[in-house]
């Protein structure tokens, strides 16, 4: 079964600096696909950005993106800029190629940016 | 527009009394699934459906049913709820088998059971 960890609890960091989140996943797949989802205080899933495990370039959206690695097994967001409405707890999650579109979760990082 | 919707937002009840949570999509998916959300766990799949008429057990189905009669609705239903059942429910939806297509989440159902 895959694994999903997110070994940072918590972070906090300045408005406008680089922070970046860690997530280490097990598989013994080839191809799969990876996630990170927002969730604000407003509680909403909110789809930050997707990588293809196939796929060498790293994923970028704006002012995210990842750093993926896929022989340490290892996928990190980096939030530049970082705003106010950054402010969420942030989960790290995981999809087979195959069988049932479940996502598999990390525990998640509760981010704040400090003003 | 686009979107998952569930119902009720909040729900506080007892032990043992029936209950239904309704979830709706209207983009024509047909992968749907149920996620329970509990502090320090992430989020944990209950049941999922693939199409119509056809579900299948998740990582958490215990004291949880689901139907899918039709291809936009996928109720989840606690016959006898527990207090353990107290959590936050997240139903989801997805285009397709397989192509990773981001799922598409309700925004979440409090549930407490006394």
């Amino acid at each position: 079964a895959q694994t999903v960890t997110q070994s940072q609890p918590e972070m906090s960091v300045q408005e406008a600096e680089t922070v970046t989140l860690s997530c280490t996943y097990d598989t013994s797949e080839n191809n799969y696909y990876l996630f990170w989802y927002k969730q604000p205080p407003s509680r909403q899933m909110i789809l930050v950005i997707r990588q293809e495990a196939y796929k060498q370039q790293n994923a970028t959206e704006n002012r995210f993106s990842v750093n993926f690695q896929k022989a340490a097994k290892s996928f990190s967001l980096k939030i530049s800029d970082s705003q106010l409405g950054d402010t969420a707890m942030y989960f790290c999650a995981f999809s087979s190629n195959f069988g049932n579109e479940k996502l598999t979760f990390g525990t998640g990082t509760r981010l704040t940016i400090i003003p | 527009e686009a979107q998952v919707t569930q119902n009720p937002r909040y729900l506080i009840t007892v032990t043992g009394k029936k209950l239904t949570v309704t979830c709706s999509q209207n983009m024509n998916h047909e992968y749907m699934s149920w996620y329970r959300q509990d502090p320090g766990l992430g989020l944990r799949q209950i049941y999922y459906s693939m199409n119509v008429e056809v579900t299948d057990k998740g990582d958490v189905p215990e004291g949880y049913k689901v139907s899918r009669k039709e291809k936009r609705n996928f109720p989840l239903i606690l016959e006898s709820p527990s207090p353990n059942q107290t959590s936050l429910y997240f139903c989801a939806s997805s285009l397709s088998r397989g192509t990773g297509q981001p799922q598409h989440f309700g925004d979440g159902t409090r549930l407490s059971i006394l």
